[in-house]
């Protein structure tokens, strides 16, 4: 059973670019997670999907970040314009609704705005 | 609000115990969790306990809870150098939400 992939897994962009990040959960799993890791941190929940339904977007700074998962599959993470203070790891998680409890982690997207 | 703290860094020789501590604040936490964090990986669930237990074991992981000081604690029995990494510690909290500790770094001393 392939993981949950994310891409890409680094990007460097300069400050007031755009920037996406990519993330296939495991098949199957309805709930999808971005988390965001700072550095010597524990990842911050940005938004929690069920399905193809955000339920939980209270922490996603919405003047600049946005997300989507149409189909409620996989999902794309966007920040426009990004500023220094959004280097970050990027992750990507999923759960399914017989696993509740545990969420499985991609390996996330280092981002580095210079 | 809700936080999760844990010491930062850990450092033990190969074959002894390791114990990582962690305390919460939400006294409503459903599940606590302990999530390990490999360089350059993302988190991989080690164990979780329900909030009405008081321990759990799991080969060489035991997780102790005591729910009226909000203390959590991991103890990997015979650490092995493959057992370096970061160890986090979460909370289930009373409205759904996952928060996250910021991480005990693990060394293990060959």
């Amino acid at each position: 059973e392939a993981g949950v992939v994310q891409s890409p897994r680094y990007k460097i962009i300069e400050k007031k670019q755009p920037v996406a990040f990519w993330c296939n959960p495991i098949s199957g799993h309805n709930t999808l997670y971005w988390y965001r890791q700072n550095l010597g941190q524990g990842p911050e929940l940005l938004i929690r999907y069920e399905n193809e339904e955000a339920v939980d977007d209270s922490q996603l700074p919405k003047d600049r970040f946005s997300a989507e998962r149409l189909k409620g599959v996989d999902s794309t993470l966007k920040i426009q314009p990004a500023e220094l203070g959004d280097s970050a790891v990027y992750l990507c998680a999923s759960s399914h609704p017989d696993s509740y409890n545990e969420q499985f982690f991609g390996p996330g997207t280092r981002l580095t705005v210079l | 609000g809700e936080d999760v703290e844990q010491s930062l860094f850990l450092s033990v020789r190969e074959g002894d115990s390791s114990v990582i501590n962690c305390t919460y604040t939400d006294s409503s936490s459903t599940y606590l969790y302990w999530y390990k964090q490999e360089p350059g990986a993302g988190l991989q669930l080690l164990t979780y306990i329900f909030s009405n237990m008081d321990m759990k074991q799991d080969q060489r992981l035991t997780v102790l809870l005591n729910k009226k000081d909000k203390h959590l604690s991991l103890r990997i029995a015979d650490t092995q150098t493959g057992d370096s990494a970061i160890y986090f510690c979460a909370e289930r909290t009373s409205y759904d939400k996952v928060i996250f500790g910021p991480g005990t770094s693990l060394s293990v001393i060959p």
